[in-house]
Parts: structure tokens; sequence; C-alpha cells
């Protein structure tokens, strides 16, 4: 059906405060991606998840950082106690298996105030 | 640890005119290679792949070619339309990674008529 969905699509939050994105995959895919796009630089891979298995982590900048996913469906990425650095656009991917092409979603722009 | 470099933009050409955007990867594996773009107003998609040396990747005109002696993977298209400008984003996989993938920084066209 649908492509990979993202919301919001724009956040502006204040610094110090918890902000919490969801990724909505396309129906079917096992793997999940959170990168994040800061100004004027490539994707940094955030976290993995491959259908029940334990996420890997290991893109992940602080432990203000966080995600979940229930099951192959939503997943969310919550940042606590907002840096200004943390102002980026954060974009979601799935695809059907590990190491299949990535579908992208829009993704949600945060800015830390 | 993994990486990719890409050309700096922005790139200005006219159209009909040959495009090349110049990617070089280092990995320790024997990484997949992606380029990716992203439209204005877009999200991220797959342009073309290659999975192995000396495999080429074609889509819309655009190839690249995966040649390990020299690790690039260079984007060619010989007659650019105004409709091509967006950034691209080299890409790598390497199989060890679970597919995450390493981008490079973007490299954005601009094609006037």
């Amino acid at each position: 059906g649908a492509g990979v969905s993202q919301s919001p699509s724009n956040k502006v939050t204040e610094k110090g405060k918890d902000v919490e994105l969801r990724c909505d995959p396309i129906s079917g895919h096992t793997a999940l991606y959170w990168y994040r796009q800061r100004l004027g630089q490539g994707l940094e891979f955030l976290i993995y998840f491959q259908g029940n298995s334990a996420p890997d982590k290991s893109g992940l900048p602080s432990d203000r950082f966080s995600a979940e996913r229930t099951g192959e469906s939503v997943s969310t990425l919550t940042i606590q106690r907002t840096q200004q650095e943390d102002s980026a656009v954060y974009l979601c991917a799935s695809s059907f298996l590990a190491e299949g092409e990535q579908f992208f979603g829009p993704g949600t722009r945060l800015t830390v105030l | 640890g993994d990486s990719v470099t890409q050309m700096e933009g922005p790139v200005t050409l006219s159209e009909e005119a040959f495009l090349t955007i110049n990617c070089t990867y280092t990995a320790t594996g024997y990484p997949s290679l992606f380029w990716y773009v992203q439209y204005p107003g877009e999200g991220l998609q797959l342009l073309l792949k290659a999975t192995k040396a000396d495999d080429k990747g074609s889509n819309k005109g655009f190839e690249a070619t995966y040649r390990k002696e020299t690790t690039s993977f260079h984007l060619e298209k010989g007659s650019v339309q105004v409709s091509d400008s967006a950034v691209y984003f080299c890409a790598l996989s390497d199989r060890g990674s679970q597919g995450n993938l390493i981008f490079g920084k973007g490299t954005k066209l601009s094609v006037k008529p």
C-alpha cells in the first residue's frame, strides 16, 4: 500500500524538552531504520530493527536517544532533554528484508530553540 | 570505519549537458553501492545500485559502475534535464552491518533550461 509515513512533519521545541517522532513502515517490511540528516551533512545511521531481534543501537549519539518498535509495525524515536545540536531532519526507512532496498519516509524536521 | 566521499556541490548545468558526480568509498568488506536522489519536497529514493565489482547500475538514463580497483562509484548521465534537479547521495552498505547505509554528504544539482 502506501509508502513509509512519518509524523509530525515539523517539530519545534525548546531546549530541554522531550520529543517523540513516529514512523509507520510499509506493511510487511521486517527491517526498519532511523537516520539523522543535519544541515549540509549526509545521513547518519541511528538505529536498526529487524523483526523481533534485539535492535542495533550502535548509531545512537547519546543516551538521550531511544527508540522502540512493536513487532513489525510502528516505531517511535524519543529524544530526551533536547539540545540545539539535535536539530536535524530525522528519516525513517523500511525494507522487506535486511539488506533489501530501503524505502524512506519524508522525514521529520526537528528544530530545537 | 567505512565512509563515502562525494564531490561537493552545488553543481549547475545547462539542459542536455553531461553530468558526472564523483563518489569514492572506504570499506573493510565488500559493500553494495547505491545512489539515492532527493527531489525538491520529496523523500529520498533509490536511483540505482550495484552489489559487486564491475557491476553497472542504471536507471532513468543515469549510470554508475562499481570500480573496486579505484574504490569508486561515479554517477553519470549523458544529457541532463531540468527535471533532474535534485540532491544526489552516494551510499554504501557493508554486508556485515545488516544493511545500514553509510551516506556521503550529498551533491545538489541544478539544471537550467
